[in-house]
C-alpha cells in the first residue's frame, strides 16, 4: 500500500530535549516536505527536499533541521524544542516534476501531534 | 510573493444545501497551479483537484465543482446537495514552481459543518 509513515504520532516533551520525527514513504517520490498546522494559520511549510541531499527552507524553518540521506526518509529534527513548536506536523511526498499524466498530488502522512511543555 | 486567501473561516449548512468555498490567490507568475485539499475530522489530508493556470475550464466531479476565474484570481469550490460526510476543513493551495510542489502555499482553511 502506498503510504507516508510518520512516527511518533503523539509526543509530549519538555523544553530543550532534542527530538526527531521520522518520515518514510514507499512510493519512490523525489519530493518530500514538512508542514505544521496550527489553528487559524492553516498549513505552513517548514522544509522541503527535491531529492536526496537537496533540502531547502520553507516559510517557517526556524528551530528545525532536516536531512535527506535516503530517498525514502526525511526526518524532522527539533534540536532544542520550545513551547511555540507545539503543533500538528505533517510530512508529505510527491513526484518532483509533473507531466500531463500525474496530478502533482501531495501524499500526506497521518500527522504527528507534538506538545512541548 | 504568492498568497492564498480563504476569507471564510467557518461555514455551517443544513444537509442538501449547496455551498461554495471561496479561494482568492495572488501570484506574479503566469504559470501556476491551484489545488484543493480536504481534511475530515479524522485528520488526514486528501487531495481533491489540481488546476493549471493555462486551463480555465471549470471542472465537475460528482457533487463537486470548481470555478477557476483568472480575471478575479479566484478558484472557488462548490459542493452541491451537501452531505454530513462533507464536514471537514478545506484548504486551497497555490504552487508557482512549474510542474512541481517545491513552493506550495496553503490558505488558512475553511471549516465546513453540514448538519443533518
Amino acid at each position: 500500500e502506498a503510504q507516508v509513515t510518520q512516527n511518533p504520532r503523539y509526543l509530549i516533551t519538555v523544553t530543550g530535549k532534542k527530538l526527531t520525527v521520522t518520515c518514510s514513504q514507499n512510493m519512490n517520490h523525489e519530493y518530500m516536505s514538512w508542514y505544521r498546522q496550527d489553528p487559524g494559520l492553516g498549513l505552513r511549510q517548514i522544509y522541503y527536499s527535491m531529492n536526496v541531499e537537496v533540502t531547502d527552507k520553507g516559510d517557517v524553518p526556524e528551530g528545525y533541521k532536516v536531512s535527506r540521506k535516503e530517498k525514502r526518509n526525511f526526518p524532522l529534527i527539533l534540536e532544542s524544542p520550545s513551547p511555540n513548536q507545539t503543533s500538528l506536523y505533517f510530512c508529505a511526498s510527491s513526484l518532483a516534476v509533473w507531466d500531463t499524466w500525474n496530478t502533482g498530488e501531495l501524499f500526506f502522512g497521518e500527522g504527528s501531534r507534538l506538545t512541548v511543555l | 510573493a504568492q498568497k492564498v486567501t480563504q476569507a471564510q473561516t467557518e461555514i455551517s449548512v443544513v444537509e442538501k444545501e449547496d455551498v461554495t468555498l471561496d479561494c482568492v490567490y495572488e501570484t506574479r507568475d503566469t504559470t501556476y497551479y491551484l489545488f484543493w485539499y480536504k481534511q475530515p475530522p479524522s485528520g488526514e489530508l486528501v487531495f481533491l483537484i489540481r488546476r493549471n493556470s493555462f486551463d480555465e475550464q471549470n471542472e465537475i466531479s460528482g457533487r463537486y465543482s470548481w470555478n477557476f476565474q483568472k480575471s478575479t484570481s479566484s478558484f472557488n469550490f462548490t459542493i452541491t446537495a451537501s452531505q454530513v460526510v462533507d464536514s471537514a476543513v478545506y484548504f486551497c493551495a497555490l504552487s508557482e514552481a512549474v510542474g512541481a510542489n517545491s513552493k506550495l502555499t496553503f490558505g488558512k482553511g475553511i471549516t465546513l459543518s453540514v448538519r443533518p
